[in-house]
């Protein structure tokens, strides 16, 4: 039981250069969530997927975009990374009544 | 919209000293509180929840918290503090039904010997 594992663990990136953030559950929980972390702001959201084939924006959705591509994975896209994205992104899931949040280890992300 | 508020951005404290990590919310009721830690490195992991009851939290790794209403708080605390707490700690506060939970800042926690 791996629960939340996200690839790659690093990257760096030129402005301009596109990539995708990928993230996987293995604990059947329905609703799945991509965060960014920067230095003295916490985790704010940028997308969100309640369920399998929905998907919401969150507070910062601006320059990415969200695959939920079934049930276990659920993929972030840069497609045109620019250094304002540099940041730690965070993956994690959910079964909805429970409350609880399960997290990845993390994508950290330069953007040159 | 719902915030949360982490007051200390730092906080010290000798190991065997007692902590407390303070959190207030603002919402219209009683939201869904939660505490999550994350050791370097890594990502995220919940301390305890608070969703209805008993307003005196147990959580693991010895933590506590409990939910005041009349003072909008969700405070987090440790009667002795182990080196190993070293860590930034997170407050979330969740509206009931949203499933959307607001972070904190966060608080991070230095352990002297």
């Amino acid at each position: 039981n791996a629960g939340v594992t996200q690839t790659p663990k690093f990257q760096v990136l030129k402005t301009g250069q596109s990539m995708t953030l990928q993230c996987a559950q293995d604990m059947n929980h329905n609703s799945m969530y991509w965060y960014r972390q920067d230095p003295g702001m916490g985790l704010r959201l940028i997308y969100y997927s309640a369920s399998e084939g929905t998907t919401d924006k969150g507070e910062v959705p601006n320059g990415y975009n969200v695959s939920r591509l079934n049930k276990r994975e659920f993929s972030l896209r840069l497609e045109s990374a620019a250094p304002s994205q540099t940041s730690v992104y965070f993956c994690a899931s959910r079964e909805i009544m429970a409350g609880t949040q399960y997290f990845g280890p993390g994508t950290r992300l330069l953007v040159l | 919209a719902q915030s949360v508020t982490q007051p200390d951005i730092h906080i010290t404290v000798s190991e065997g000293a007692s902590l407390e990590l303070r959190c207030n919310y603002s919402y219209g009721a009683t939201p869904y509180l939660f505490w999550y830690v994350q050791s370097p490195g890594q990502g995220l992991q919940l301390l305890l929840k608070y969703f209805s009851g008993d307003t005196l939290v147990q959580g693991i790794k010895g933590f506590e918290a409990e939910f005041k209403r009349s003072q909008s708080s969700f405070n987090l605390r440790k009667p002795s503090v182990h080196w190993s707490d070293a860590a930034e700690y997170f407050c979330a506060v969740e509206p009931g039904g949203s499933y959307i939970p607001t972070f904190g800042r966060g608080t991070s926690l230095i352990v002297h010997p």
